[in-house]
């Protein structure tokens, strides 16, 4: 059966603080990997991972992905308050996504 | 601007009372989904189509039912037979054949009282 496994499920840190997210998976087809990021309702996209290796970079958020090892992580780096919220991660092994529970994230100021 | 709307934001049904979530979208997507979060809990496949007047059942379909008349429109009717039908309701469309472009709705927040 195809899963998607991510830890912490939540975490808390202080302003500042940089934070590692994990992301495992085994599906039977693999297409891609994406982190989507949910503040309070609609999640927003975040990332597309397809290729083992290659970092994806944007601003103070970088995620990379080992499809040898089958995961991923999402880092942020000096987060802030307004990075809490919940981190999605889902796997497209078929064009439709199997999702992870999720990471809560709070930032303390 | 393009987008989805879901309707009502937060929705209360009493025991026994069917109850009809609304989703529309003006992205011209063919593709439309129904997920169901519950806390502590990923999203949750409960209905999925991919054209007008075709629909697929997802990984929790018992006790909903969807309609695709409408490229832009896809309801979801949460029947009397869901067991526990309290739970956050999200809508997304997407290109066919495409997964990074999944658009969400801001979802409905549904509780049986």
């Amino acid at each position: 059966e195809d899963k998607v496994v991510q830890s912490p499920l939540s975490l808390v840190v202080h302003e500042g603080d940089t934070v590692t997210l994990n992301c495992s998976y085994e599906v039977t087809n693999f297409r891609s990997l994406l982190w989507y990021k949910q503040e309070k309702k609609a999640p927003t996209f975040l990332f597309m991972l397809t290729s083992s290796g290659i970092e994806k970079k944007s601003g103070r958020l970088s995620s990379i992905l080992d499809k040898k090892e089958l995961f991923s992580i999402l880092n942020i780096t000096a987060t802030q308050t307004g990075d809490s919220a919940v981190y999605l991660c889902a796997v497209d092994p078929n064009y439709q996504l199997i999702w992870g529970a999720g990471t809560k994230l709070i930032i303390k100021p | 601007d393009g987008g989805i709307t879901q309707s009502p934001k937060y929705l209360f049904r009493k025991e026994g009372q069917n109850v009809t979530l609304s989703c529309e979208q003006n992205l011209n997507h063919d593709a439309m989904y129904w997920y169901r979060q519950d806390p502590g809990q990923g999203l949750r496949l409960i209905y999925y189509s991919q054209i007008v007047n075709d629909f697929q059942k997802g990984d929790i379909a018992e006790g909903y039912s969807v309609s695709r008349e409408k490229k832009e429109s896809f309801p979801l009717t949460v029947t009397s037979a869901q067991k526990n039908p309290t739970a956050f309701y999200l809508c997304a469309s997407s290109i066919v054949g495409t997964s990074y472009g999944y658009t969400f709705g801001s979802g409905t927040r549904l509780t049986v009282v």
